[in-house]
């Protein structure tokens, strides 16, 4: 069945870079998406990209694709105190019901002043 | 503001018990889920609906029900079949089931047996 891998814990430095990393099973995937998840509260949609495309951009953060490896990346520039939290990675595909989002298990993420 | 709110935030439960938790949208959204949050793990979907007086179960739906007897509204009750209940709970809502269109989350529910 789908599934869709991420480490659990990343540490890093006020203003260095980050980069959590998620892999998927299911090749025919279109839509992978990045949630911000603060403690106690819901999650929040950071950004998307459909299977198509290799890169989006957004201000500090930038996703990466590899479809061929199944491989996706958030990479989030001069981390702040305020990016920590835990990131999910979710992958869906609308031609067998879009409903169906397969989340990750999270990526909790620790900014270090 | 439109959103998604969800209530109580907090919820304790006697084992054996009942509970319904709420979640109400003014989104004007067709497609609502409920999800399931155990530490370490992923989301877990329990049961979502697409559109009014319809729903189906998705991965861990026994011990569960919903209704949907009107668009905004999407309560869960967790029943005393539910063997581990305490968990946090999450519900969210899309304008369609499509993928492509954005989930929004209410706050969540934090749930637990006493």
């Amino acid at each position: 069945g789908e599934d869709v891998e991420q480490s659990l814990f990343l540490s890093v430095r006020e203003g260095d870079s980050s980069v959590i990393n998620c892999t998927y099973t299911d090749s025919s995937s279109t839509y992978l998406y990045w949630y911000k998840q603060e403690p106690g509260a819901g999650l929040q949609l950071l950004t998307y990209i459909f299977s198509n495309m290799d890169m989006k951009q957004d201000q500090r953060l930038t996703v990466l694709l590899n479809k061929k490896d199944k491989h996706l990346s958030l990479r989030i520039a001069d981390t702040q105190t305020g990016d920590s939290a835990i990131y999910f990675c979710a992958e869906s595909n609308p031609l067998t019901g879009g409903f169906k989002t397969i989340f990750g298990a999270g990526t909790r993420l620790f900014v270090k002043a | 503001d439109g959103g998604i709110t969800q209530s109580p935030k907090y919820l304790f439960r006697k084992e054996g018990q009942n509970v319904t938790l709420s979640c109400e949208q003014n989104l004007n959204h067709d497609a609502m889920y409920w999800y399931r949050q155990d530490p370490g793990q992923g989301l877990r979907l329990i049961y979502y609906s697409q559109i009014v007086n319809d729903f189906q179960k998705g991965d861990i739906a026994e011990g569960y029900s919903v209704s949907r007897e009107k668009k905004e509204s999407f309560p869960l009750t967790v029943t005393s079949a539910q063997k581990n209940p305490t968990a946090f709970y999450l519900c969210a809502s899309r304008l369609t089931l499509a993928g492509n269109t954005e989930a929004f989350f209410g706050q969540g529910t934090r749930l637990t047996v006493v």
